[in-house]
């Protein structure tokens, strides 16, 4: 079975740039997640998805960041602009539902670099 | 206060020994208990996940579980050096499935 999948693995940019981040979740995988993790800290949930529908968005900065999952299976988090404290490992991850005892599995990430 | 709490560490332990790792947590309507291993520029790994109260064995992993005292542990016997990595604990709220991720521990496993 494929693991979560995104891209790119590293990005480096500007301060005020724009950056987008890809995910596809494991087959069949009803939620998504994104977190954000900052060096020598522990991963923070940014928004949770449930199909194509938002669960939680609470912890995410929405003056700057969005996502979207349209269809219900791959999904897309948007920086824009990016500031230099967003420079983090931006991870997705996945489950098969909702419920506490679902198990999340997560992608390689992404490596934001903001210059 | 800190949602989950974990000793940043590093926790170094001999080849062979055992690795006792901890984490506290402040919700007390918490349901469920995961560790993940992250090796240094990886993501993390899901190695453990507890939901009752007690002792959970997979191979040289014990996850123990004590929801009256909000703390859960983790136990790697026969300690190797292909475990030298960081453990994040999470937690998952009373309910839905959003977790909260301590700190983690560095654990290094010397030779």
């Amino acid at each position: 079975e494929a693991g979560v999948a995104q891209s790119p693995r590293y990005k480096i940019i500007e301060k005020r740039q724009s950056v987008a981040f890809w995910c596809n979740p494991i087959s069949g995988h009803a939620t998504l997640y994104w977190y954000q993790q900052i060096l020598g800290q522990g991963p923070k949930l940014l928004i949770q998805f449930q199909n194509n529908g938002v669960v939680d968005d609470s912890q995410l900065p929405k003056d700057r960041f969005s996502a979207e999952r349209l269809k219900g299976v791959d999904s897309t988090l948007k920086i824009q602009p990016a500031k230099l404290e967003d420079s983090a490992v931006y991870l997705c991850a996945s489950s098969f539902s909702l419920g506490s005892y679902n198990e999340q599995f997560f992608g390689p990430g992404t490596r934001l670099t903001v210059l | 206060q800190k949602e989950v709490e974990q000793n940043s560490g590093p926790l170094s332990v001999p080849e062979g020994a055992i690795a006792s790792l901890n984490c506290t947590y402040s919700d007390r309507g918490s349901q469920s208990f995961f560790w993940y291993r992250q090796y240094s520029g990886k993501s993390p790994e899901l190695i453990m996940s507890i939901y009752s109260n007690g002792d959970k064995e997979d191979g040289r992993f014990t996850a123990q579980l004590n929801k009256a005292s909000q703390y859960v542990s983790l136990l790697i016997r026969d300690s190797q050096p292909s475990d030298s990595a960081t453990y994040l604990c999470a937690v998952n709220p009373p309910a839905g499935n959003m977790l909260t991720f301590g700190g983690g521990t560095r654990l290094m496993v010397k030779p």
